[in-house]
């Protein structure tokens, strides 16, 4: 079993566009994430949740918005669609909200044409 | 702020040779570290952790990495590498307190390729 997947691996969608990315873990971690990659490599953190509470929220446009319906479960739904939104968006979990080593996921590859 | 340098962009070594990835941070204090691997089209795999204790940490596939406190460091190493170790290196620190889930700040990664 996949201990954290992401649902679906590559999206592409137009401008204007809502769409949503979706994560599930088995490990029975609190806390999960989501992070950006954009096309340079470099790993942004968007989001974390921990017992269904948002902790951190970074500067991202409030056009992003995480969703969590249980522990397990920490989906990423994103309005209205921009270029600047192609990425690859990770999501990760940990165990305890701290800093125990991060299990991610394979990654959803969003290109928005 | 917290940031973490890795100063080599892409490093080429020929299999069999010996690796060394380069890692510096800027912290308020002694977080916790991280090495993680990026095969192409995959997700992040932890290879090592640093917390406390022995400086020298064994990870996965072979790797070790050392912490050095005086030079803010944590620099990867393997003795000899393997062609399949050709991938993308992120170098990664997290806050030891701070009661919440603060996610790790991440370099921006060092481009391993291997010779034959």
């Amino acid at each position: 079993d996949t201990a954290v997947s992401q649902t679906p691996k590559y999206l592409v969608t137009q401008m204007g566009n809502d769409k949503s990315i979706k994560c599930e873990q088995n490990l029975g971690h609190d806390t999960m994430y989501w992070y950006k990659q954009d096309s340079k490599k470099f790993l942004k953190i968007m989001f974390s949740y921990n017992n269904k509470e948002l902790i951190i929220n970074e500067t991202v446009p409030n056009r992003f918005s995480p969703k969590s319906p249980d522990k397990a479960h920490l989906n990423l739904h994103i309005n209205s669609l921009e270029l600047g939104d192609s990425a690859v968006y990770f999501c990760a979990s940990s165990q305890e909200a701290g800093n125990y080593g991060y299990t991610f996921g394979s990654g959803t590859r969003l290109t928005v044409v | 702020a917290q940031s973490v340098t890795q100063p080599d962009i892409h490093i080429t070594v020929s299999e069999g040779a010996s690796l060394e990835l380069r890692c510096n941070y800027s912290y308020g204090a002694t977080p916790y570290l991280f090495w993680y691997v990026q095969s192409p089209g995959q997700g992040l795999q932890l290879l090592l952790k640093y917390f406390s204790g022995d400086t020298l940490v064994q990870g996965i596939k072979g790797f070790e990495a050392e912490f050095k406190r005086s030079q803010s460091s944590f620099n990867l190493r393997k003795p000899s590498v393997h062609w399949s170790d050709a991938a993308e290196y992120f170098c990664a620190v997290g806050p030891r307190s701070g009661g919440g889930a603060d996610g790790l700040t991440f370099g921006k990664g060092t481009h391993l390729i291997i010779q034959p």
